[in-house]
């Protein structure tokens, strides 16, 4: 199957760091994708890591995979108020449905003052 | 590149009337999706096209959904007749996989409200 899951909910304090955790079940993924969405817009790329590699860091936000449980996590260090908004995992998978991405519900992030 | 371009970006509408949602993807761009999002349902997956051809439309609700992509450049989304439930956010996406990736870049999204 390709479900992707996520919690709907996650909130923090400002400057603290933010994990937003992500699963999914197709282990021949090839790109998993995080995407952030603001209010009243659509989805942005935020970061992505290729399926055989374990880490990515890009300035504050750090890219965790484990293959073997097929868990996928977003660190956002120093957490601001403009981070505020809905992170969305998604799967790209080899075969026929190359091309397609399998998003998960999406977490809701909201930071605190 | 102006990224992928919605129209409208906003529609009210009353039951029973007919809807057309257009996108325009990045030009060269070979995919193209058709996505809803909902409070209740989250981001679903209506209809994707690679190069013009419908691949998977699985994810249309009922027959009242059809969507078309004459050519390379343009894509509609239309709803005849609407129902208060299909009041969504209807968000356009393309990417190239031709080109090597599988990221796909958003469209604004339209807003549609059926009263």
């Amino acid at each position: 199957g390709e479900d992707v899951e996520q919690s709907l909910f996650l909130s923090v304090r400002e400057g603290d760091s933010s994990v937003i955790n992500c699963t999914y079940t197709d282990s021949s993924s090839t790109y998993l994708y995080w995407y952030k969405q603001e209010p009243g817009a659509g989805l942005q790329l935020l970061t992505y890591i290729f399926s055989n590699m374990d880490m990515k860091q890009d300035q504050r936000l750090t890219v965790l995979l484990n293959k073997k449980d097929k868990h996928l996590s977003l660190r956002i260090a120093d957490t601001q108020t403009g981070d505020s908004a809905i992170y969305f995992c998604a799967e790209s998978i080899r075969g026929s449905t190359l091309g397609r991405l399998y998003f998960g519900r999406g977490t809701q992030l909201t930071v605190w003052p | 590149d102006a990224g992928v371009i919605q129209s409208p970006r906003h529609e009210v509408t009353e039951m029973g009337q007919e809807v057309t949602l257009r996108c325009k993807p990045i030009s060269g761009h070979d995919y193209l999706f058709w996505y809803r999002q909902t409070m209740m349902r989250g981001l679903e997956l209506l209809i994707y096209f690679n190069n013009n051809v419908p691949i998977d439309d699985s994810g249309m609700p009922e027959d009242r959904f059809s969507a078309k992509m004459p050519n390379a450049s343009f894509s509609t989304l239309k709803i005849q007749p609407s129902e208060p439930r299909d009041s969504a956010v209807y968000f356009c996406a393309s990417s190239s996989v031709r080109l090597g990736g599988t990221e796909q870049f958003f469209g604004p999204g339209t807003r549609l409200t059926v009263l």
